[in-house]
């Protein structure tokens, strides 16, 4: 089974929609999860931290339920400017030494 | 605040020709540095990390080696480049919560 699974999409939206990415990950002790986001040949870039109590940037918000190992990002408002792959990570606690794990990325693509 | 450069930015290599990539961590000290490589459509994939100068780990055996000749730098190198090792190639770094960032990336096409 692997680390992290996601739905690889894709998911086509439009303008102003709403649009939930989930993933799941198979070990019950990790400690830290974050959303990535990739533009089409470019590096990825960390969109925000996954916490306990959920937390929310703006337009985008994020959920964990470590009892269903399960993490979600909620995205309002699609912009054109939010095409690009979701890339759900998790990994140790912050400061332990240890690799992350990446999915695969969910591809979104936003139409006006 | 921190920064992170790679490079080249592209590199178009025959195979059996030897590769150098080099990453560069500004604006902190004694990171953990990792390497990935992301195949055309595929996950990213973890290939060596360190911990500090001279001490790497590698993730998959394979024809590539790294090495961290000073505390923020970090080198990817082979011998001998196979077609499979076409690749996006990607330095991050590490900070204390845990959050990686990236470098631009090389992408590498061997011939």
């Amino acid at each position: 089974r692997k680390e992290v699974e996601q739905d690889p999409g894709p998911f086509n939206v439009p303008e102003g929609a709403t649009v939930a990415f989930n993933c799941t990950y198979s070990n019950s002790a990790s400690q830290s999860f974050f959303w990535y986001r990739q533009d089409c040949r470019k590096e990825p870039k960390l969109l925000m931290s996954v916490y306990s109590s959920g937390n929310e940037d703006g337009r985008f918000t994020a959920q964990l339920n470590r009892a269903s190992q399960y993490i979600s990002l909620l995205i309002r408002d699609s912009k054109l400017s939010d095409s690009a792959t979701y890339l759900c990570v998790v990994g140790p606690r912050g400061s332990t030494l240890g690799r992350l794990y990446f999915g695969r990325g969910t591809q979104l693509t936003v139409w006006p | 605040s921190q920064t992170i450069h790679q490079w080249p930015a592209t590199l178009v290599q025959p195979v059996g020709s030897p590769l150098s990539l080099e990453c560069t961590v500004e604006g902190t000290s004694n990171p953990n540095l990792y390497w990935y490589r992301q195949a055309a459509g595929r996950g990213l994939q973890l290939l060596f990390y360190s911990v500090g100068i001279g001490q790497i780990s590698s993730e998959v055996p394979q024809n590539l080696s790294a090495s961290r000749p000073q505390d923020r730098q970090f080198i990817l190198s082979s011998k001998k480049l196979l077609l499979s090792d076409s690749g996006f190639y990607l330095c991050a770094w590490k900070d204390q919560k845990g959050e990686q960032y990236f470098g631009p990336g090389t992408r590498l096409t061997v011939t």
